[in-house]
């Protein structure tokens, strides 16, 4: 197995809802991200979980929380999102302490915030 | 502060032909350099990775070169197919960390026409 999935593929809600996007992977790679994207802009690195510890924050606002509960599952949990918000969000693997592999990514999920 | 440069920022040409994408990075410890393909809405596919000793790599019509010493690369695109039309975005990866920091290239827009 040499994917990274993510599920939902699209998501709508409010910007009073509570959602969670999912990403799984069975490769055993130790790390694992959360990427944000824009239209016609490259991925903006948001969490980093490096053995099931939060690594990385690169300031991401408080409406968004990441959880690993375990080595092969990462989620993102959303709460009070704005419209702007609206983008892919990209889930990655990696090998941890390889580096000649580099990363493994979801087909991402498209979430539009009304 | 690590960059990576595509260029050109889009590019059209017609099925069949061949064509040539540049990206030049300023990253440090370099440790790899990935060619991912995007389509729209979709998650980057890797195309090639590279590490510092290797200065070609194939993978069917694509062909990437790499120049460790000018920082350098190209993704060579042969026999243009119109599935081929996408983004290519050049994603350098950082040493010195157990997980390694991407440093994202703003991606190369290529349309095949028929």
């Amino acid at each position: 197995d040499t994917e990274v999935t993510q599920t939902p593929k699209h998501l709508v809600m409010g910007m009073t809802n509570k959602k969670s996007l999912k990403c799984e992977q069975h490769m055993g790679h130790r790390a694992m991200y959360w990427y944000k994207q824009k239209a016609k802009k490259p991925p903006e690195l948001m969490f980093v979980y490096s053995y099931e510890k939060l690594s990385i924050n690169e300031s991401v606002p408080s409406r968004f929380s990441p959880e690993c509960p375990n080595s092969s599952l990462l989620n993102l949990h959303l709460h009070a999102l704005q419209p702007e918000d609206s983008a892919l969000y990209l889930c990655a693997s990696s090998q941890v302490a390889v580096p000649t592999y580099g990363y493994t990514f979801g087909s991402g999920t498209r979430l539009t915030v009304v | 502060k690590n960059q990576v440069e595509q260029s050109p920022q889009s590019l059209i040409i017609l099925e069949g032909k061949n064509c040539t994408l540049q990206c030049n990075y300023t990253v440090s410890p370099f440790s790899n350099l990935r060619w991912y393909k995007q389509d729209t809405g979709r998650g980057p596919v890797s195309l090639t990775i590279m590490t510092f000793s290797e200065n070609t790599k194939s993978n069917g019509r694509y062909t990437a070169t790499l120049d460790a010493d000018t920082k350098q690369s190209s993704l060579h695109i042969t026999a243009s197919q119109l599935s081929d039309s996408a983004s290519y975005i050049c994603v350098v990866r950082a040493g010195g960390t157990s997980y390694g920091k991407l440093t994202f290239g703003q991606g190369t827009i290529l349309t095949v026409h028929p």
